[in-house]
């Protein structure tokens, strides 16, 4: 079946410096999704992606979708304490209503 | 109001009881959803339900009874659970159900099962 898979699985980074978070999934996705999910919160749309290579911005998040669409991507500039949590992506799976999240990667980030 | 709620937030229950979890959206939508997580793992789909009936089952045990008494209202029905059956149950809904919609999560209701 369909896996969406996401590196690193954990991440600390320094108040300041960049993030990235990868996802690939084993099939073609037609769109995919992230979501920010805080630590005791619940999962919170972020963006969505829908065009081969196409490339979102969001103040200081960078969202990417691949030219295969098999693979996306989320770069945090000059991250913050705010944006402690865990991303994940998720995509269309087997079809009408169904949605896969990835695995997941949780970002701390030390002040 | 992009607001989902969630009842109880929390809740503790034996293996013998039976109990219920509630989620409510005002924001018309037709499709909502049933997710389980557990710690440090993505949300798992359980159950889908558009224009109140239910749309998909993902194998879930029958111990877990999904209801949906109105467009606005999705219950879960509990009985019999195990312990391993203690979890973050998330409850999501979005326009129609299509997979390129944003889903729209409530808080949760932690379930401990004793």
């Amino acid at each position: 079946g369909q896996q969406v898979m996401q590196i690193p699985q954990y991440q600390h980074v320094q108040e300041g410096e960049d993030f990235t978070t990868y996802c690939n999934s084993s099939t073609t996705l037609s769109n995919i999704q992230w979501y920010k999910q805080r630590p005791g919160g619940h999962p919170v749309f972020l963006i969505q992606l829908v065009k081969s290579g196409e490339v979102k911005k969001q103040k200081r998040l960078t969202f990417q979708f691949g030219e295969a669409k098999k693979n996306s991507s989320l770069h945090i500039t000059a991250t913050q304490t705010t944006d402690v949590g865990t991303y994940f992506c998720a995509g269309p799976r087997g079809g009408y209503q169904k949605v896969t999240f990835g695995t997941g990667t949780k970002l701390q980030v030390i002040p | 109001d992009t607001e989902v709620t969630q009842t109880p937030k929390h809740l503790v229950m034996g293996m013998t009881n039976k109990k219920s979890l509630k989620c409510e959206q005002h924001m018309g939508h037709r499709a909502m959803y049933w997710y389980k997580q557990k710690a440090k793992k993505p949300p798992e789909l359980m159950f889908v339900y558009s224009y109140e009936k239910l749309s998909i089952n993902e194998s879930v045990p029958s111990r877990f009874s999904p209801e949906c008494p109105n467009s606005s209202l999705l219950n879960l029905h509990l009985h019999a659970l195990q312990p391993e059956d203690s979890a973050l149950y998330l409850c999501a809904s979005s326009q129609e159900g299509e997979p390129w919609e944003t889903q729209y999560f409530g808080p949760g209701t932690r379930l401990l099962v004793l």
